[in-house]
């Protein structure tokens, strides 16, 4: 069975810290796939990285980074000088290859204090 | 940007009535799907479609059923609101991805829906 988990529930942390969003994932599929969304307060869930299970190198995409380790299925979202508009809910999903469903994670709230 | 649209945003309505969630897509995706939102930031799936005239039930019970007549169109309806329906619905899409490769899903604003 599929399974994410998100153990933080929610942060806060002082503008231009930096924050990890930690994601343990668990999937019997050696082929798999891992999202990240933000959910900002306007409440659409946008889209910021896909990794398949293949594809282990770590990406970096401005203030954004991720590490993905499948040695203990983790894929950890690392926001680097944190600003007050990266306040949001987070969530990590992983879909398998079999079906198309996208299981979430329960979503870590970050909150950026100015 | 995602050009998935979901109408009302907001509906506050009594119990025992009728309602429709309506959702959209101009992208030409096959994929749609319903995810149910609680206060707590769960998502849970309801509901979800492969193409037109496929309809599977989710991860969690519901009393809400869909349908998928078209592509771009996958309305959710409630027969008889109850309080217990109340929640944030979001609906979403993807593509239907070649050789297996699996495409991020786009989401719409979502539908607050209170039961009185």
């Amino acid at each position: 069975a599929q399974k994410v988990t998100q153990a933080q529930t929610e942060i806060s942390v002082v503008e231009k810290e930096d924050v990890t969003l930690d994601c343990v994932y668990e999937t019997r599929d050696t082929t798999y796939y891992l999202f990240w969304y933000k959910q900002p307060p306007s409440g659409e869930l946008v889209f910021l990285i896909r990794r398949n299970s293949f594809d282990e190198q770590n990406e970096i995409s401005g203030r954004y980074s991720w590490n993905f380790q499948k040695s203990t299925s983790s894929f950890n979202f690392t926001i680097t000088a944190s600003q007050v508009v990266d306040s949001a809910v987070y969530f990590c999903a992983l879909s398998d290859h079999r079906d198309d469903k996208i299981i979430f994670g329960k979503g870590t709230r970050l909150h950026i204090l100015p | 940007e995602a050009d998935i649209y979901q109408t009302p945003r907001y509906l506050v309505i009594g119990t025992g009535k009728k309602i429709t969630l309506e959702c959209s897509q101009t992208m030409g995706h096959d994929k749609m799907y319903w995810y149910q939102q609680d206060p707590g930031m769960e998502l849970h799936l309801i509901h979800y479609s492969y193409g037109v005239n496929s309809t599977e039930k989710g991860d969690l019970s519901s009393e809400s059923t869909v349908s998928r007549i078209r592509t771009e169109h996958f309305p959710l309806t409630l027969e008889s609101a109850r309080p217990s329906h109340t929640s944030q619905y979001l609906c979403a899409s993807s593509e239907g991805g070649s050789s297996g490769i699996k495409r991020e899903l786009f989401f719409g604003e979502g539908s607050r829906l209170t039961v009185l």
